[in-house]
């Protein structure tokens, strides 16, 4: 079974500021990750699939970037709305595996 | 506009049974990847079972493997977990979701999951 590693479980933050969140795989995935974000009382939603593509709909100030066994979520400028958690996922093999997640919180 | 909504979670005995379903719309159960995914209230997301397009393959975490089993009606659009054996660590939101081409088959789809408590 794949093991994604995110870091760091929290990571507190001012609005306007850059987030950028860790996600290691614990072997070889290719490009086959993706970012989703979750809010209290809701279901994910995806963000980034492939490592680097934003989701149909997704702001702009979200980027993904890595391949192989590392990778990384970038919140270019935090909104409001981005405070959060936020879950890494692989397809690569089965059984597909989430990361234990990072929580953006306001500082 | 496509839509998933799960029903048929409640509260049930350990060692019981329930059937959570899926019904899809907006688009074929076919044509996308579909899958459960549970979470415990809290907790992180874990991957249940998932079926491939085709329906040909099917798909368990190890936890659930034997007791737990996916099948689709494309008739109907609907997807079914049937869950036998339910055992207290069983107890979680269970989502519904699904990915077409669009976003790689990653699961761009959510439905608004659904509470299933085993607890005597």
């Amino acid at each position: 079974e794949i093991v994604l590693t995110q870091s760091p479980a929290t990571l507190s933050l001012s609005p306007g500021e850059r987030a950028t969140l860790y996600c290691g795989s614990s072997q070889y995935i290719s490009s086959s990750l993706a970012w989703y974000q979750q809010k209290p009382g809701q279901a994910p939603r995806l963000l980034i699939f492939d490592a680097s593509n934003r989701a149909t709909g997704i702001p702009a100030r979200f980027s993904g970037s890595g391949s192989g066994t590392d990778f990384t979520l970038t919140i270019s400028s935090l909104e409001p709305e981005d405070f959060a958690v936020y879950y890494c996922q692989q397809r690569y093999n089965r059984p597909r595996t989430f990361g234990q997640g990072t929580k953006v919180e306001v500082k | 506009e496509v839509q998933v909504l799960e029903s048929g979670g409640g509260l049930v005995q350990p060692g019981g049974s329930l059937r959570l379903s899926c019904a899809a719309s907006g688009f074929t159960l076919s044509s996308f990847s579909m899958s459960w995914v549970r979470q415990v209230p809290g907790k992180g997301l874990e991957w249940v079972s998932g079926i491939s397009g085709s329906g040909a393959g099917t798909y368990y975490a190890e936890s659930v493997k034997a007791r737990f089993t996916i099948a689709r009606d494309d008739s109907k659009n609907t997807l079914y977990l049937q869950m036998n054996s339910l055992r207290d660590e069983d107890t979680a939101v269970y989502y519904c979701v699904g990915g077409g081409i669009d976003s790689g088959y990653f699961w761009r789809h959510w439905g608004q999951g659904t509470l299933v408590t085993v607890s005597s």
